[in-house]
């Protein structure tokens, strides 16, 4: 089955800094890879998500670049602010399939 | 967009009693919801896949007479923990999937359980 590793599993960034966060996945036929934001007791919240068939998407200050060939896909957050700080998590799926979640990063933004 | 709403956001209860979370989808028609349960500082465990009229699919090493789950309608999926312990305390968190198959999952907001 589909395997995702997450790296780094923490970051710590000084504030107006870029944070990237990078993940790796195991099964080429995934196509769908979502990247959730998880603030303190709360539940994962969609941030940004990128399909195979493109290789950037960008939202305000989050991007994700996706690298089919080498099966890996990144976030990337410029001009970081402390309301950034949270835990992240990325997951890839194949279509419908079952979603697998990599072990999470927790970022923190230093004012 | 859509959106999961989850209850309760946190309980506390003594050992040996059992407690039920609801997972409602509130504007779509949820064919398949997840279960999942999150360590502090972890990332999150899958403990079961429900869809809706048949009986959920649990994980490898989730007992099911212990974690009973529940998805009777397209849009409520319920978790009981039954006879809990202080061990079954954590953070549960449901997702649910939409009708026409939309990769995207939507989380509801957590339930902390704390057996006393």
């Amino acid at each position: 089955g589909e395997n995702v590793e997450q790296h780094p599993s923490t970051l710590s960034v000084q504030e107006g800094d870029s944070a990237v966060i990078k993940c790796t996945y195991s099964d080429s036929a995934s196509n769908y890879f979502p990247w959730y934001k998880q603030e303190l007791g709360k539940g994962p919240q969609l941030i940004i998500d990128i399909r195979s068939n493109v290789g950037e998407k960008k939202d305000q200050r989050i991007a994700v670049t996706l690298n089919k060939t080498a099966k890996h896909f990144s976030l990337h957050i410029t001009e970081t602010q402390p309301e950034d700080s949270a835990v992240y998590f990325c997951a890839a799926s194949i279509g419908i399939g079952d979603m697998r979640f990599g072990a999470g990063t927790r970022l923190t933004v230093k004012p | 967009g859509a959106v999961v709403s989850q209850h309760p956001s946190w309980v506390i209860c003594k050992s040996g009693t059992s407690v039920k979370i609801e997972c409602r989808s509130l504007d779509f028609q949820a064919t398949t919801m997840f279960w999942y349960r999150q360590f502090p500082k972890q990332s999150l465990m899958l403990m079961a896949t429900s869809n809706e009229g048949s009986k959920a699919t649990y994980e490898q090493g989730v007992e099911k007479d212990k974690f009973l789950i529940n998805h009777a309608s397209l849009t409520l999926s319920t978790l009981t923990v039954t006879s809990a312990h202080p061990e079954d305390s954590s953070f549960y968190i449901c997702s649910a999937r939409g009708e026409l198959g939309g990769n995207g999952y939507t989380f509801g907001s957590g339930t902390r359980l704390t057996v006393v």
